[in-house]
Parts: structure tokens; C-alpha cells; sequence
């Protein structure tokens, strides 16, 4: 089985900071990855799919990068909106999602 | 518009299974590429995938969950049905239903996702 993880597993930010946020996959998943936001009460919404495509609807703030093992979610100046947990998933065998990541407000 | 809306029991007891129908509308699981999946979420906790069908039959379960597992299909009825069985406390969790899609060799996971159904496992 893939074993995800994420770092930071907490991040405190203010309104116009750059945020990164780290996924890095047990093996090569090349880029089978995904990016979800959750807000809470709420189901996750697909942000980034293979790795650095946006999902049509999805500001361009958010950009992700990537492949093999180690992967970034990029939020590049950072809205009241984007306060929520990230998730990150890969699909290139099954599925598995990472632990997420809360983005709090600082 | 594609919505998906997941049904079943709030409150289950241990040992029992459990049954959660995927009512989805907006797209057809006769499709290819079309694929219906099921991810839980115990609250307070991380997202958990259960199992997906595709448009084609092909069945993929999470391996540590297999054997409890049962995924189906009717596609007239534009349903997707999860039976998991020997319900424990530990399962207690937000179950959801969402949508993958694949267009040629790229692959869209869980683009459109239901609201979630709360079951709650206990005596």
C-alpha cells in the first residue's frame, strides 16, 4: 500500500502570505496526486488533479507542483476563503489520502 | 448539474451491516470513463476511500477493508450501493459518495462529491 504524509500538519497564516504545504508519497506515484479543501461540515472540494492541473472553477492562487514523491500546494497570497484543511491523494494505485494539513488563522 | 446525495441508516448497531445507496444525477455511470466511489471521514479525522465502481463493472476496494465490502451498481436507476458488514464502533464516521472521471489517459478523482450521511455505530 501508498502511505501518505503531509507537513506542516498545522499552519498559521495571515490574509496575503504565501503558503506551501508538502506531500510526499511512500513510492514513485508519478503524478497521480490530488489536492482537496475541506471546510468544516463541508465535503471536500477537488482543488489540483495530476498534480498541477486546476480544476476549472479553482482560483489561480492555487497552484500545485510536482512528481514522483514529493509534491507542494501553493497558495499565493492567501484569502479569508482558504482558511480549511488540505488534503492531499494519490491515485496511481487505489487511492489513498494524506493525514491534512489545517490552515488556521495566525 | 451534477449532484450525487448518499441515504441509508443514521444509527447502526455492532455486528450489523450496513447498506448506503449513491443517488447521483447530472451524468450516466454507463459513460466511459465514469467511475462512483465511496470515502468516509471518522469525525474529527482524516479522509478515509472505501471502494469505487466504474463504468464498466471493475470493482477496486481498499485493501484493508476488502472483506467487508461490497460495491454495486444500477445504472437505470442511477444508484450506487455500498454493504459493509460487521459494523463496529470504530466505523462511526461522515460516509460520502463522489464522482471519478477519466478523459482519454487523464484521470479526474472525485471531481463532484455528495453532502455525506453521519452513521453512527452503537448499542
Amino acid at each position: 500500500d501508498i502511505q501518505m504524509t503531509q507537513s506542516p500538519s498545522t499552519l498559521s497564516a495571515s490574509v496575503g502570505d504565501r503558503v506551501t504545504i508538502t506531500c510526499r508519497a511512500s513510492q514513485s506515484i508519478s503524478s497521480w496526486l490530488a489536492w482537496y479543501q475541506q471546510k468544516p461540515g463541508k465535503a471536500p472540494k477537488l482543488l489540483i488533479y495530476k498534480a498541477s492541473s486546476l480544476e476549472s472553477g479553482v482560483p489561480s492562487r492555487f497552484s500545485g507542483s510536482g512528481s514522483g514523491t514529493e509534491f507542494t500546494l501553493t497558495i499565493s497570497s492567501l484569502q479569508p476563503d482558504d482558511f480549511a484543511t488540505y488534503y492531499c491523494q494519490q491515485y496511481n494505485s487505489q487511492f489513498t489520502f494524506g493525514p491534512g494539513t489545517k490552515v488556521d488563522i495566525k | 448539474q451534477i449532484t450525487l446525495k448518499e441515504s441509508g441508516p443514521t444509527l447502526v448497531k455492532p455486528t450489523q451491516t450496513l447498506t448506503l445507496t449513491c443517488t447521483f444525477s447530472g451524468f450516466s455511470l454507463s459513460t466511459s470513463g465514469v467511475g462512483v466511489g465511496w470515502i468516509r471521514q471518522p469525525p474529527g479525522k482524516a479522509l478515509e476511500w472505501l471502494a469505487l465502481i466504474y463504468w464498466d463493472d471493475d470493482k477496486r476496494y481498499s485493501p484493508s477493508l476488502k472483506s467487508r465490502l461490497t460495491i454495486t451498481k444500477d445504472t437505470s436507476k442511477n444508484q450506487v450501493v455500498l454493504t459493509m458488514t460487521n459494523m463496529d464502533p470504530v466505523d462511526t464516521a461522515t460516509y460520502y459518495c463522489a464522482r471519478s472521471n477519466h478523459f482519454g489517459v487523464v484521470i479526474v478523482p472525485f471531481d463532484y462529491w455528495g453532502q455525506g450521511t453521519l452513521v453512527t455505530v452503537s448499542s
